[in-house]
C-alpha cells in the first residue's frame, strides 16, 4: 500500500522568493517518487523523479527535490520563483516495480505574486 | 505538446448515458494509463494497459471499462453515467510496463447533466 500527503493545498510566494512544496509518502516497498506540474487546462508534466541513487534530484525549470528516507519526505524546492511557475503541483509515489501505477497527492496550487 | 492525444476535448451528456473516450499514446509507447481528476477526489488512477493487456487496476468503477487495441490506442467506456462522474479524464502513456515517466494528454472534460 502507498499514499502521499502534500502539506498545504495552496502556497503563495513572491517572485524571486524560495519555493518549497512539501510531500510526505508512505510505501511498503522502496518508493519511486515523482513531481508533476499541471498548468491550467493542460495535462500533467513530469518535473523530476527519484528512483535510486543520488537523493538530490534535479528537474526541469530549476526545480529540485531531495529524497529523505528517514523523514519519508520528497519536498520540492526552487531557489527563486518566477511568475511562470504558477501552477498546480502533484507529488506521486509508485512502489510496485511490476506496474506503472502511481498514487498521487491532492496537489498544491502555487501562486506567485509580483 | 506531450504527443498524447485525447478526443473529444469536451463531452456533455445526460445521466444514464454511455460515452467513449479515446486516447492515442505517444509513438513507441506501449503503456496507456487512465486517470480521473475531480475536485472532491483529486487525481485517481483508474487502469493501465500494456501492449493490449490489462496491467494494473486502480479505483475503477464496474460501470467503467477500458481496452487497448492492436494499434495501441485506448478507449475508456463509461456507462450508466451519474452526476458524480463529471470530471477530467486523463490518458497518459509510457514506454514500458513498469516505473516510467508518464506523458499526459490534455484530457477530456466530461460533464454529466
Amino acid at each position: 500500500a502507498q499514499s502521499v500527503t502534500q502539506l498545504g493545498s495552496h502556497v503563495s510566494v513572491s517572485e524571486g522568493a524560495l519555493v518549497l512544496l512539501r510531500c510526505n509518502y508512505s510505501s511498503s516497498v522502496p518508493p519511486y517518487l515523482f513531481w508533476y506540474v499541471q498548468y491550467p487546462n493542460q495535462g500533467l508534466q513530469l518535473l523530476l523523479k527519484y528512483t535510486t541513487g543520488a537523493t538530490l534530484v534535479k528537474g526541469i525549470n530549476g526545480f529540485e527535490a531531495e529524497f529523505k528516507k528517514s523523514e519519508t519526505s520528497f519536498h520540492l524546492t526552487k531557489p527563486s520563483a518566477h511568475m511562470s511557475d504558477a501552477a498546480e503541483y502533484f507529488c506521486a509515489v509508485s512502489g510496485n516495480t511490476n506496474a506503472g501505477k502511481s498514487t498521487f497527492g491532492d496537489g498544491t496550487t502555487l501562486t506567485v505574486k509580483p | 505538446d506531450s504527443g498524447v492525444t485525447q478526443t473529444p476535448k469536451h463531452l456533455i451528456t445526460a445521466t444514464g448515458q454511455r460515452v467513449t473516450l479515446r486516447c492515442s499514446p505517444r509513438s513507441g509507447d506501449l503503456s496507456v494509463y487512465w486517470y480521473q481528476q475531480s475536485l472532491d477526489q483529486g487525481l485517481q488512477f483508474l487502469i493501465q494497459y500494456y501492449n493490449g493487456e490489462e496491467r494494473a487496476k486502480g479505483n475503477i468503477l464496474e460501470r467503467f471499462s477500458a481496452q487497448q487495441f492492436p494499434d495501441l490506442h485506448s478507449e475508456l467506456n463509461l456507462s450508466s453515467l451519474e452526476l458524480g462522474d463529471s470530471a477530467l479524464y486523463f490518458c497518459a502513456s509510457s514506454v514500458g510496463k513498469g516505473i516510467n515517466e508518464q506523458f499526459f494528454g490534455p484530457g477530456t472534460r466530461l460533464t454529466v447533466l
